[in-house]
């Protein structure tokens, strides 16, 4: 069974920073991209960051863009991504998913919530 | 980036009806377009792929079809669980982008 399970969420003031992690089980984690998509609340699902399964490709939004850098540790199957300066509009639910579109075989952790708040 | 937008925002409907949901995209996708279903408090769940091909384990009530830059959504006699947001999402270039959902209510 494929799980994704995110956490590092929590409340932070805004300029600060924060690291998520997303440990991946039940799939070759090296075989596939990994993405970050995140939902603020009552909000619709915005693309964070992507990264190719070598890391040779990575992707940002623009509204991330200098600010988050994502990773990716293929021995320990697990996805991370280093937010700085953080805004409060950076507040929202922040879920790992499993890039497998080409066999429909997309996969979504939970989900980790971050707040930026003074 | 590629933009995403779907008609009508909602959707009030009744159970057994049959329900067109549409998502255009501002360039062309080719057929890299999935569909998802959310529910309240729920991660969003696939529902179509490749623009018209079934993810697995969804009835065959829903069903997708376009190419390029319009797409559908199709739902053939509601039932009462399918009450939720649904969202088209391209994934034919980075960044990934989504629509920002129709509503479909009970009536």
């Amino acid at each position: 069974e494929v799980r994704l399970v995110e956490s590092g969420g929590g409340l932070v003031q805004p300029g600060r920073s924060l690291r998520l992690s997303c440990e991946a089980s039940g799939f070759s984690f090296d075989d596939y991209g990994m993405h970050w998509v995140r939902q603020g609340l009552e909000k619709g699902l915005e693309w964070v960051s992507g990264i190719s399964w070598n890391s040779a490709n990575i992707g940002y939004a623009d509204s991330v863009k200098g600010r988050f850098t994502v990773s990716r540790d293929n021995d320990k199957n697990s996805l991370f991504l280093e937010m700085h300066s953080l805004r409060p509009e950076d507040t929202a639910l922040y879920y790992c998913v499993k890039d497998a579109w080409a066999v429909g075989d997309i996969q979504w952790g939970q989900g980790t919530l971050v707040t930026v708040s003074s | 980036e590629i933009v995403m937008t779907q008609s009508p925002a909602t959707l009030s409907v009744s159970p057994g009806e049959r329900v067109t949901l549409s998502c255009r995209a501002s360039q062309s996708v080719s057929n890299n377009l999935g569909w998802y279903q959310q529910k309240p408090g729920q991660v969003p769940r696939l529902l179509i792929y490749g623009a018209s091909t079934r993810a697995p384990g969804i009835p065959a009530r829903f069903s997708g079809s376009g190419s390029g830059t319009e797409f559908t959504l199709t739902i053939s006699g509601l039932q009462s669980e399918d009450f939720a947001v649904y969202c088209c999402q391209q994934y034919h270039t980075w960044p990934w982008t989504f629509g920002q959902g129709t509503k479909v209510e009970i009536k």
